[in-house]
């Protein structure tokens, strides 16, 4: 399997602030490296797929970059509904993988 | 617009099979080159794929649950289900199905159901 690792597992972040989250693969994925927000008592959301591309509906304060084995997703200027958890998943093989999550809190 | 949800019993019994189905609506199982899939989250922790069904029937597993782990799918009711074997206080979780897209599409998990919470409790 290919062990994804998200730092930091938590952070604390005020409204407005640029947040940064990484994600590390055990192994190269190329692009293959999705992004998830989950609120609490709510399945994850997808936000961005292949690394960069944003899903359909997603604020454009969301952005991913990366390929390889390190990944990054930003969120510009903070808002109070984006306090949440966020998971980054690999796809490049079909035994797919989440990292243990980041927990982004005021 | 596709939605799915899931459905099975809140608490099972150490050692006993736990059975789960997802009902999708909107979308049929059984087409779109979709990979209907079941994920779990533990209490606290992160996400963990258990396994998914292809549109066409083929089936794969996460390599820590193969062995106790089946997914079927009954197109008549376009629905699809899990079961998992022996369990142990470590299959407490939230269950989620979701449908994964194919690498022509997002290549990502796209929809989910709500979840169901399962404790493994005697």
């Amino acid at each position: 399997d290919i062990h994804m690792t998200q730092s930091p597992s938590s952070l604390s972040a005020s409204v407005g602030d640029r947040v940064t989250i990484t994600c590390r693969a055990s192994q190269s994925i190329n692009i293959y490296l999705n992004w998830y927000q989950q609120k609490p008592g709510q399945a994850p959301r997808l936000l961005i797929y292949r690394a960069s591309t944003l899903q359909s509906g997603v604020p454009s304060r969301f952005s991913g970059s990366g390929s390889g084995t390190d990944f990054t997703l930003i969120i510009n200027s903070l808002q109070p509904e984006d306090f949440a958890t966020y998971h980054c998943q690999q796809s490049f093989t079909l035994s797919w993988t989440f990292g243990q999550g980041t927990k982004v809190e005021v | 617009q596709v939605q799915l949800q899931e459905s099975g019993p809140g608490l099972v019994k150490p050692s006993e099979t736990l059975s789960l189905t997802c009902s999708v609506s909107g979308g049929s199982v059984s087409s779109g080159s979709y990979y209907w899939s079941w994920i779990r989250q533990p209490p606290g922790k992160g996400l963990e794929w258990i396994a998914y069904i292809y549109y066409s029937g083929s089936t794969n597993f996460s390599p820590s649950l193969k062995s106790r782990a089946t997914i079927s799918a009954d197109t008549s009711k376009n629905q699809f289900s899990l079961n998992l074997t022996s369990l142990t206080a470590a299959d407490t979780a939230i269950y989620y199905c979701a449908r994964g897209t194919p690498p022509a599409d997002s290549d990502a998990f796209d929809m989910w159901g709500q979840g169901t919470v399962v404790t493994v409790s005697s």
